[in-house]
């Protein structure tokens, strides 16, 4: 098992410009998660699909954000447009049957937007 | 707001003595789970404990939750430098995770 995949590992871009994280979650997992993490404020949770639905996004910090999930082994994080407040490690994480069970983490993505 | 609030915020220790980390947490939970996080990797999955569990263990690790007190501990036995990352612990209430904002532990050789 590959485990979560995520791509790219690093991002640097310009502000203003979009960036796409992608994610390939472990096979058979139902419910995946994305999350951001700062120093400043920790890891955070963005978005939360069960079976490619997004059930609670009341984490995504505002329009600029959004996620898809178009199918059971494909997600994506699009931040539209950049700003340098955006820099970050993003992760996204799978899990067999949502909550309560473990979550399996991707290697995260290291964004910076300068 | 982050439901967990780990103690101490780092922690440096010899290789073969105990670490103890603490989680605070502010409401009801269903389960609380411990993860690692090694420098510059995701996090991996530790140990989970249900509210209506007092003490779990794994290996070297001893997980206690007193939900009276709204309050957790992770023990690690017989550290060793592989130990060295971050720990964070998770509650859940309903749906999603609250990760706390984690302990620093450093094991010295």
């Amino acid at each position: 098992d590959a485990g979560v995949i995520q791509s790219p590992r690093h991002e640097v871009t310009e502000m203003g410009q979009e960036v796409t994280l992608r994610c390939k979650p472990i096979s058979g997992h139902n419910s995946l998660f994305w999350y951001r993490q700062t120093m400043m404020r920790g890891l955070e949770l963005l978005i939360y699909f069960n079976n490619n639905v997004p059930i609670d996004d009341s984490g995504m910090p505002e329009d600029r954000f959004s996620a898809k999930m178009p199918n059971a082994s494909f997600s994506t994080l699009k931040i539209q447009p950049s700003e340098p407040r955006d820099s970050a490690v993003y992760f996204c994480a799978s899990s067999f049957r949502g909550t309560p069970y473990e979550q399996y983490f991707g290697p995260g993505t290291r964004l910076t937007v300068t | 707001s982050q439901q967990g609030e780990e103690d101490p915020q780092a922690l440096s220790i010899q290789e073969g003595e105990n670490a103890t980390m603490n989680c605070s947490y502010k409401t009801s939970i269903n389960n609380l789970q411990w993860y690692r996080q090694n420098s510059g990797r995701g996090l991996v999955h530790l140990i989970l404990i249900r509210s209506n569990e007092r003490e779990k263990h794994s290996g070297r690790l001893r997980v206690t939750l007193d939900t009276s007190k709204k309050s957790s501990s992770l023990l690690i036995t017989a550290s060793r430098a592989a130990d060295t990352a971050s720990y964070f612990c998770a509650t859940s209430g309903t749906y999603k995770y609250i990760f706390g904002t984690g302990t620093r532990l450093k094991v010295l050789a």
